[in-house]
C-alpha cells in the first residue's frame, strides 16, 4: 500500500525565485492537504484540494498558489520566495468521506530560502 | 482566533512508566481530534484519532476526550526510549470533514532509559 510520496526532500532557492512542490497521496485518497510547519512549532493549514479544486484555504497570502490533477497529486507554488518562507512543506492526503477527515502525511520537502 | 494550546515540555518519564500528555482547544464546534508523533527531522505520524467523549484505547496508547472541558489527552503506558519524539494534538476546524487541521505546537516527550 503505496503511501503520501513528495517530491523533492530538499530544496534551496533563493529571495524572489518562485518553487513547484509535488504530492501524491496515498492510495485510495482523493483529497489532499498543504502544511507548513516552521522550525518548532506545529504544522500551519495552507489549503486543501479535492476534485481538482480549492476547498479551504488557511491564512496564506496569494503568492502560495495550488493545483489538483485528476489523478489526485497535488502541487503546491510559492512565488516571490521571501526568507521566512523556509520550512517544512508537508502534505497530507485523506479520503474525502471518511469520519473525521483523518488526514496522513508525506515525508514532506524541506525549503530553505536564501 | 481558533487555537490548540499543547504545553512545549520536555516533559520527561523513566522507561516503563506512563506519560500523560494533554492539549486544550479553543473551538467548541470541533468534532473530531488527532495525535501525531514526530520524530526530529521527520514528518508527522498518525497515533490515534477521537471523536467521542471517554477514552479509547490502542495498545500502550489511550487518547481521552472531553468535549465539556475542551481538552483531549493521550496516555502511553509502558513508555520506551523509542517514543521519545515530539506529540502533536490536532482539531479538526468546525463540525464537519472541513478538512483544516489546527495544531498545537507539540510537546517534547523524553523516556530515559
Amino acid at each position: 500500500d503505496a503511501g503520501v510520496t513528495q517530491s523533492p526532500t530538499h530544496l534551496i532557492k533563493t529571495r524572489g525565485q518562485q518553487v513547484t512542490l509535488r504530492c501524491s497521496p496515498k492510495s485510495g485518497h482523493d483529497t489532499v492537504s498543504w502544511y507548513q510547519q516552521a522550525l518548532g512549532q506545529g504544522p500551519q493549514f495552507i489549503f486543501q484540494y479535492y476534485e481538482e479544486e480549492e476547498r479551504q484555504r488557511g491564512n496564506f497570502p496569494d503568492r502560495f498558489s495550488g493545483h489538483q490533477f485528476p489523478n489526485y497529486s497535488s502541487e503546491l507554488n510559492v512565488n516571490a520566495l521571501l526568507l521566512g518562507d523556509s520550512a517544512l512543506y508537508l502534505c497530507a492526503s485523506s479520503f474525502r468521506l471518511a469520519e473525521g477527515d483523518t488526514q496522513y502525511f508525506g515525508p514532506g520537502t524541506r525549503l530553505t530560502v536564501l | 482566533q481558533k487555537e490548540v494550546e499543547q504545553n512545549s515540555g520536555p516533559l520527561s518519564v523513566p522507561e516503563g512508566a506512563i506519560a500523560s500528555l494533554n492539549c486544550t482547544y479553543s473551538d467548541r464546534g470541533s468534532q473530531s481530534f488527532f495525535w501525531y508523533r514526530q520524530y526530529s527531522g521527520k514528518s508527522p505520524e498518525l497515533i490515534m484519532f477521537i471523536y467521542s467523549n471517554g477514552d479509547k484505547e490502542d495498545g500502550r496508547f489511550t487518547a481521552q476526550l472531553n468535549k465539556a472541558s475542551q481538552y483531549v489527552s493521550l496516555l502511553i503506558r509502558d513508555s520506551q526510549p523509542s517514543d521519545s519524539a515530539t506529540y502533536l494534538c490536532a482539531a479538526g476546524e468546525g463540525s464537519g470533514n472541513t478538512g483544516k487541521l489546527i495544531f498545537g505546537q507539540g510537546t517534547t516527550l523524553q523516556v530515559k532509559p
